[in-house]
């Protein structure tokens, strides 16, 4: 399986804050990336695909870049709606493992 | 618009075998490209990949759970079921089905069942 190791696994922010959050994956996966969105009891949303493609109706704040082994998703300016735990999930090869998520907290 | 619900046990016993069906809308299972998959999260913990099968019928397993898991589809009815044998407590978890789109990324997700073992 391909692990994939995200970091930090808790930040806490304010709003309006640039939030960045990384993801490593433990083997080359191209661009075969994607970030989800999970609010508590909810299920996960995609917000990012391919690495850095914008899902439809994805505020524009969120980014997403690299390829390779190592990612990032931004949050340029946090919103109160953003807080949640994001993870991100490699597409390259089944099983398609998710990191270990980050939690996104009211600083 | 496409939907997923998931239906099964809410408790189920140690040792006994889970089967939830996953009853979708919006797609069509027997278009190219398109999956369903399976994807659980214990209580505070991460996603988990189970399952996933395509619309040729060709199915993949997580290595991990692969001894204890089917998964089958039923093109006309919209559903696609998974079973997973031998239940133990650590299985506790919600369980997701999700569509796979044909571009390979998992657009949209169910609600979610919690599944609780114990005896």
């Amino acid at each position: 399986d391909i692990q994939m190791t995200q970091s930090p696994s808790s930040v806490s922010a304010s709003v309006g804050d640039r939030v960045t959050i990384t993801c490593r994956a433990s083997q080359g996966i191209s661009s075969w990336l994607a970030w989800y969105q999970q609010k508590p009891g909810k299920a996960p949303k995609l917000l990012i695909y391919a690495a850095s493609s914008l899902q439809s109706g994805v505020p524009s704040r969120f980014s997403g870049s690299g390829s390779g082994t190592d990612f990032t998703l931004t949050i340029s300016s946090l919103q109160p709606e953003d807080f949640a735990t994001y993870y991100c999930q490699q597409a390259n090869s089944f099983p398609q493992t998710f990191g270990g998520g980050t939690k996104v907290e009211i600083k | 618009q496409i939907t997923l619900k998931e239906s099964g046990p809410t408790l189920v016993k140690p040792t006994q075998t889970l089967t939830l069906t996953c009853t979708f809308s919006g797609f069509s299972l027997s278009t190219s490209g398109v999956g369903v998959g399976w994807i659980r999260q214990p209580p505070g913990k991460a996603l988990e990949w189970l399952a996933l099968i395509y619309w040729n019928d060709d199915k993949r397993y997580s290595p991990s759970l692969k001894s204890r898991l089917t998964i089958t589809k039923d093109t006309s009815k919209n559903q696609v079921v998974l079973t997973m044998t031998n239940m133990d407590p650590v299985d506790t978890a919600t369980y997701y089905c999700a569509h796979r789109q044909p571009g390979g990324w998992v657009d949209y997700w169910g609600q979610g069942t919690l599944v609780t073992v114990s005896s």
